[in-house]
C-alpha cells in the first residue's frame, strides 16, 4: 500500500537558517503530494502541494519540488522565523483509494 | 466563508459513557473523513465516507461509529468500548472530484477521560 515516511525529528534552528524536512513515499499510481502544517493546539492546514512530476509547490517562503525518480517532495525554506514553530506533515493522495497518506509529522523549534 | 467546524473544543467523558463529536462542513465536499492524534503522534484514521449513506472502516474504527445521513454532517461517537479514548480528534473533508484538492481540516476536539 501506499506510504509516507519524514525526517525523525525534533528539528531545533536558529532564526534566519535555513531548513530542510525530508520526505520520501511509496505510491503504484501517479499520487498528488502534500505538505501540511500543525500549530499547536488547532487542526491541520494545508500549507503546498504538487500534483505531477517535477511540479515545485510553494507558499509562505517554503518550497517543495514533486521528484518522481526519487519518490521524495522535502520542504525547504531559505530564512525560518519564530513563527514557523510547529508540526510539519507531508501527505499523499491517490484519488483511487479515496484517502491521503500522512507521514508521522517532524516538529520544528526555531529559536530567536 | 466555508469551513469546518467541529465542536465541542473540550470534551469530558466518564468511564462508561458515549460521547458525540459534531463535525459539520459548508464546503459541498462528498468526502469527510476522522483521524484520531495522541500526543507527539501522527494521525490515525478512524473512519471515512465518500458518500452519503456509507462509510468504510479506518486502520483503528474499534470502539467508534459514524453516520453520515447528510452531506454536510458526519458525527463520530466514541462508545463505551474504546478503552482509551483520551485524544485529540480531528475531523476534515475534500472534494473528491478535483484532483490534488487536499484536506480541509476543522480545529479539532480534545476528549479527556475523567
Amino acid at each position: 500500500g501506499d506510504s509516507v515516511t519524514q525526517m525523525e525529528g525534533p528539528v531545533t534552528l536558529s532564526e534566519e537558517a535555513f531548513l530542510t524536512i525530508n520526505c520520501t513515499y511509496t505510491a503504484t499510481g501517479y499520487p498528488s503530494l502534500f505538505w501540511y502544517v500543525q500549530y499547536p493546539g488547532e487542526g491541520l492546514q494545508l500549507l503546498l502541494k504538487a500534483t505531477k512530476a517535477d511540479d515545485k509547490g510553494s507558499n509562505k517562503g517554503f518550497e517543495a519540488t514533486y521528484r518522481k525518480e526519487t519518490t521524495s517532495f522535502h520542504l525547504e525554506k531559505g530564512s525560518v522565523q519564530v513563527s514557523d514553530s510547529a508540526v510539519y506533515f507531508c501527505a499523499l493522495s491517490d484519488r483511487f483509494a479515496g484517502k491521503s497518506t500522512f507521514g508521522d509529522g517532524t516538529t520544528l523549534t526555531v529559536k530567536p | 466563508d466555508g469551513g469546518i467546524t467541529q465542536s465541542p473544543k473540550y470534551l469530558f467523558r466518564k468511564e462508561g459513557q458515549n460521547v458525540t463529536l459534531s463535525c459539520e462542513q459548508n464546503l459541498n465536499h462528498d468526502a469527510m473523513y476522522w483521524y484520531r492524534q495522541d500526543p507527539g503522534q501522527g494521525l490515525r484514521l478512524i473512519y471515512y465516507s465518500q458518500i452519503v449513506n456509507d462509510f468504510q472502516k479506518g486502520d483503528i474504527a474499534e470502539g467508534y461509529s459514524v453516520s453520515r445521513e447528510k452531506k454536510e454532517s458526519f458525527p463520530l461517537t466514541v462508545t463505551s468500548a474504546q478503552k482509551n479514548p483520551t485524544a485529540f480528534y480531528l475531523c476534515a473533508s475534500s472534494d473528491r472530484g478535483r484532483e490534488g484538492y487536499g484536506y480541509t481540516f476543522g480545529s479539532g476536539t480534545r476528549l479527556t477521560v475523567v
